[in-house]
């Protein structure tokens, strides 16, 4: 079984400074890790993930995001935020158990950016 | 081109009412998954889908919930005697059989029963 654990569950941030959203996870095997974004009403869009190689990803919107093995982290950084970035971000995890790569979820983080 | 898309995208029911809810997942997309996203629980799996096979019904809340895939394609959801604790928002997500990792999702049914 696998878990994962977003450590703020409400990030309030100025416009043009840096953010840096916690996640942990919980696995007994290989996995696959993923950032989501959810704006207002809208359903989930993948930002970014990491399968395997170079642990610093990049994703879209100028996110990043690094893998720590040792840590069991997958931190999602943005080194300047736009009011546009205001929205619900959620990590998640897989693995790949027969090809059925059913995602975990964390309760979500919500970033508000305020100018 | 066209993502995935759900309907209906709101529904409100009476307690005990049965529902429908549907999914058109990105053509040629192998693999489907049904969420859930309510205030209590956050995001939680459903289902999974392989072609028009059920591999893993292990998130199903219970025997009041069920699922099927027609033709590789559409899906619906279906919850009988709905009660107040399946208020919430249904995702669903398709994937490509060269990317399965990568799940796609669609704007979401949010249905409140009263």
């Amino acid at each position: 079984a696998q878990s994962v654990t977003q450590l703020d569950s409400q990030v309030p941030v100025f416009e043009e400074a840096p953010v840096e959203l916690r996640c942990n996870y919980s696995s007994s095997v290989s996995v696959y890790l993923f950032w989501y974004v959810q704006y207002p009403n809208q359903g989930l869009q993948l930002l970014l993930k990491y399968l395997s190689g170079s642990t610093l990803v990049k994703g879209i919107n100028g996110f990043e995001a690094e893998f720590n093995k040792s840590q069991t982290s997958f931190h999602l950084r943005k080194p300047s935020v736009h009011i546009s970035d205001t929205a619900e971000y959620f990590c998640a995890v897989t693995n790949d158990a027969f090809n059925d790569y059913k995602l975990s979820f964390g309760a979500g983080t919500t970033v508000t950016v305020r100018a | 081109g066209a993502g995935v898309s759900q309907s209906p995208s709101n529904k409100v029911t009476e307690k005990g009412k049965d529902v429908e809810l549907r999914c058109d997942p990105i053509s040629g997309h192998t693999a489907l998954y049904w969420y859930r996203q309510s205030l209590g629980q956050g995001l939680e799996f459903l289902i999974y889908f392989q072609g028009n096979s059920a591999p893993d019904k292990s998130g199903l809340p219970s025997d009041r919930f069920s699922a099927e895939r027609t033709g590789g394609s559409v899906s619906t959801l279906t919850i009988q005697r709905t009660q107040q604790e399946d208020s919430a928002v249904y995702l669903c997500a398709s994937s490509p059989a060269r990317v399965p990792y990568e799940q796609y999702f669609g704007p979401g049914t949010r249905l409140t029963v009263t």
